[in-house]
Parts: structure tokens; C-alpha cells; sequence
């Protein structure tokens, strides 16, 4: 079937302006994961869903940062007044919602740079 | 919070060689521990997991250890292939979280060389 999405795949913005990246599951996964890499390092958690709700959102780094999920499929992130240390990959993956199975899904992600 | 350690951070060998890849974690109520396979520009793609109640899991070429008392897990590849190549990243998953975080090694670049 198909697999995690993520749109756009790449954004330019420049430095001050307000961006937002989508999110598609895998269908019937409820949990939902943001995850943020920078070159060369691995995959930092920003914040899970679970269903319409952010369970944890610990990962998030600042207050301009802030993740919306209304009907518990798609999700957006949102950025406000970009900085240029926020260019990296924002990948999202999607797991099922069930005791015992903890495997995730990622999506391609979405290469922001801003200039 | 959970802090996860893998080494090397670059590997290169020969076709039909094997590879080891190793992490250690800190937080001893972690409980799952996946492997991702990561492509230039593509996203990482699991390959092989293991759950803290078993101690080695196998699946064709590539099976996964865990220690619990050293609180460290390794990926072998046996008979490596120049498809191989790409990037390794452990991770654990913290019990207590129920659907939660995975916090990443930073990465192993794995090279087979023809």
C-alpha cells in the first residue's frame, strides 16, 4: 500500500517568513512522528501525535514551532519567523496504534533551506 | 533522557566481507531498538528491530545482538554487497513512552567496495 507523503519535497523560504510542511500517513497508522535531520547527523524527535493529539511534544525547540493534526490523519508543521539554523530535513513517520508494535514508517521528507 | 552512542562513524570493506555496527544506549528501561537503512536523499528505511526480551534476531544477511546488562546492540552484515551501501542508524525507544520517541545513533557510513 502506500506510504508515508510528505509535501512539498523541497522549500526555499527566506529568513523571517512562515512555512508549512504536510504530512500523509500510512492509512490506519494513528501515531504520528516529527522528526527534524540536519547533514550528517541523525533523525531528532520534535513531536508525536497520537489520534489528534500531540502526546509529546518535548522535541519541539521554540515557541515559533507548532504542529497541528485536526482529524487525526494528516499533520502540518508549522514555522514561524524562519530562522537559517532551522534548514534541514523534516521527516515524518507513522506507526499502528497498538500495545507491543513499535515500528515506524518514515516519509522522504521535506528539504527546507532558508536563506 | 535517553542518549544513544554508535560507532564507527564510517566503515568501509570489501564485497563478501561482514560489517559491524554498534551502539550503546543509557537509559536501561529502553525496550525496543530498530536499525534504519538511509539512502542519499532518500528516508530511512527500516531493516531489522529487536525488543529487549530476546537477545539476537536474524533476517538473511543482517541479524541484530542486544546486551541488555552493557546496554548495547550491534547490526552484522555478513556477505556484504555494494548495495549495502549507505547509511546505518540505530535507535532505542524507551519504555514507559507508549508509542514513543526514537532517540538516533548519529550514524555509521558504510562503503562496499567491488
Amino acid at each position: 500500500g502506500a506510504g508515508v507523503s510528505q509535501t512539498p519535497s523541497n522549500k526555499v523560504t527566506e529568513k523571517g517568513k512562515y512555512v508549512e510542511l504536510r504530512c500523509d500517513p500510512i492509512s490506519g497508522h494513528t501515531a504520528l512522528y516529527w522528526y527534524r535531520q540536519s547533514l550528517g547527523q541523525g533523525p531528532e524527535f520534535l513531536i508525536y501525535f497520537q489520534g489528534t493529539g500531540a502526546a509529546d511534544d518535548s522535541g519541539l525547540p521554540n515557541d515559533r514551532f507548532f504542529a497541528v493534526r485536526p482529524e487525526g490523519s494528516v499533520s502540518t508543521l508549522k514555522i514561524q519567523r524562519t530562522e537559517r539554523g532551522d534548514s534541514a530535513v523534516y521527516l515524518c513517520a507513522s506507526s499502528l496504534d497498538r500495545t507491543g508494535i513499535y515500528e515506524q514508517y518514515f516519509g522522504p521528507g521535506t528539504r527546507l533551506t532558508v536563506t | 533522557g535517553e542518549n544513544v552512542e554508535q560507532h564507527p562513524s564510517t566503515l568501509s570493506v570489501q564485497e563478501g566481507d561482514s560489517a559491524v555496527i554498534k551502539c550503546t544506549y543509557s537509559d536501561s528501561a529502553s525496550n525496543y531498538f530498530p536499525w534504519y537503512k538511509q539512502e542519499l536523499g532518500k528516508r530511512p528505511q527500516l531493516i531489522i528491530d529487536i525488543r529487549s526480551n530476546v537477545g539476537e534476531k536474524k533476517d538473511q544477511r543482517i541479524a541484530v545482538t542486544l546486551n541488555k546488562t552493557a546496554k548495547h546492540f550491534s547490526l552484522h552484515i555478513t556477505e556484504t554487497q555494494p548495495e549495502d551501501s549507505a547509511v546505518y542508524f540505530c535507535a532505542a525507544r524507551a519504555a514507559g513512552t507508549s508509542y514513543g520517541k526514537l532517540t538516533f545513533g548519529q550514524g555509521t557510513i558504510l562503503t562496499v567496495h567491488p
